[in-house]
């Protein structure tokens, strides 16, 4: 089946610092990839889509600015979480349309 | 996407099949049904999908009433790494746009031995 990974798995960082977090289809290529965030004992949120070579569209209350996307390719989107603070510590969790979407194991982010 | 609805937590006896119920009576003709899980702390799974008619694969079968107002998603021989929260998502197609999928609360589904 499609695989999915994401980089890292897990990551600490003080407040106000950036973090970059990758996402990558392994054997297949992906057009649109989609960024989400899981709070504990919530549903999954979708922040945003990317689009391999254009902007990405954010939902409704996502901050641009503060979460960057890039999708330089049909097998990479990155997510920067710039200028981190407590409140952005969540489970960000990437996906890849390949007919269905497919999964990352998510990355789980604690800022300090 | 069409509402969906499944209720909040079920329990299975291991090795007996796991039957998970969804409505989605506001479904129209091109939405799919998909259905995927969650193990905790993961991300989530693919399972399923389909359109009307219904559906098996290595993983689960996916029974769509006729009339597709609801669904059922069974695993024939439930066992403890079953154990996660499903979700059953009927998103809408958009020609060319690759389908967004909004996740409901879905269903904690815990495997007892």
């Amino acid at each position: 089946g499609a695989v999915v990974s994401q980089h890292p798995s897990w990551v600490i960082c003080k407040s106000g610092t950036s973090v970059k977090i990758e996402c990558r289809s392994l054997d297949f290529q992906a057009t649109t990839m989609f960024w989400y965030r899981q709070f504990p004992k919530q549903s999954l949120m979708l922040m945003a889509t990317s689009n391999e070579g254009s902007k990405a569209t954010y939902e409704q209350g996502v901050e641009k600015d503060k979460f960057l996307i890039n999708h330089a390719s049909l097998t990479l989107s990155t997510l920067t979480v710039t200028s981190a603070h407590p409140e952005d510590s969540s489970f960000y969790i990437c996906s890849a349309d390949q007919e269905t979407q497919y999964f990352g194991p998510g990355t789980r982010l604690l800022v300090l | 996407d069409a509402k969906t609805t499944q209720p909040p937590s079920m329990d299975c006896a291991e090795g007996r099949a796991a039957n998970l119920p969804c409505n989605h009576s506001t479904i129209s003709g091109n939405e799919y049904v998909y259905w995927y899980r969650q193990i905790h702390s993961q991300g989530p799974q693919y399972i399923i999908h389909g359109l009307k008619n219904n559906e098996t694969n290595e993983m689960a079968s996916l029974i769509i009433t006729e009339d597709r107002k609801s669904s059922t998603l069974i695993l024939p021989h439930a066992t403890l790494r079953d154990t996660a929260v499903y979700y059953c998502i009927a998103p809408l197609i958009s020609s060319g746009s690759a389908r967004q999928l909004t996740f409901g609360s879905g269903t904690q589904l815990t495997v007892l031995p």
